[in-house]
């Protein structure tokens, strides 16, 4: 069964600081692996996504992924934290292109000035 | 625009009322999707539709119902709303490339 695991339900960062959100997954396949980001009272909007092509994904705002095998981890890293990044960040896994995506607990992102 | 519509996107009820969450997406994607997003829970999936006349349960799917006659809409009915149905509800469809496009959410709270 497929699982996601976000370490850290809440993260802190100064703004210009490293951002990074943790992922861990469980999928008893090759894993299509999703971060998705969320703005309050918005809908979730599409970050990055995994699908096998390269291990490192960049996604919109500066954002990218690293998918590593062997740690089953697909952590989320931007190098310098904006303001404009403090929303809550989702984790997801799915075995199929047009499968059921099984989501993490979510991390909230804030940034300090 | 193309994208995904959800009505209401608030609503107060009481318990014991039946409550239709709307949904329409104009991309004509095969599936679609109702999630339930609960503080320390992130989303959990409620039931997803495949196609028109085709739908399955998801992980919660008790105290709803859906129903999928044209691809372009995905109502959602809590047949007698209860407290613990106090939610946002997320309609979603899906790219063949694998994405999730979200709705705004319904906001409802079961008094």
């Amino acid at each position: 069964a497929q699982s996601v695991t976000q370490l850290g339900s809440h993260v802190s960062v100064s703004e210009g600081a490293l951002v990074l959100l943790r992922c861990n997954y469980s999928s008893s396949v090759p894993p299509y692996l999703f971060w998705y980001v969320q703005y309050p009272n918005q809908g979730l909007q599409l970050l990055l996504k995994y699908t096998s092509a390269a291990t490192l994904v960049k996604g919109i705002n500066g954002f990218e992924a690293e998918f590593k095998k062997s740690e089953t981890s697909f952590h989320l890293t931007k190098p310098s934290a904006h303001m404009s990044d403090a929303a809550e960040y989702f984790c997801a896994v799915s075995e199929r292109s047009q499968g059921n995506l099984i989501f993490g607990k979510g991390t909230k992102l804030s940034v300090k000035p | 625009d193309a994208g995904i519509t959800q009505s209401p996107r608030y609503k107060i009820t009481e318990t014991g009322r039946q409550v239709t969450l709307m949904c329409h997406q104009t991309w004509s994607h095969s599936y679609m999707f109702w999630y339930r997003q609960d503080l320390g829970h992130g989303l959990r999936l409620i039931y997803y539709s495949a196609a028109a006349d085709i739908t399955d349960k998801g992980e919660v799917p008790d105290g709803y119902v859906v129903s999928r006659s044209k691809t372009e809409n995905f109502p959602l009915t809590l047949e007698s709303a209860t407290r613990s149905q106090t939610s946002v509800y997320f309609c979603a469809s899906i790219r063949d490339t694998g994405e999730l496009f979200f709705g705004e959410g319904s906001r409802l709270t079961v008094l």
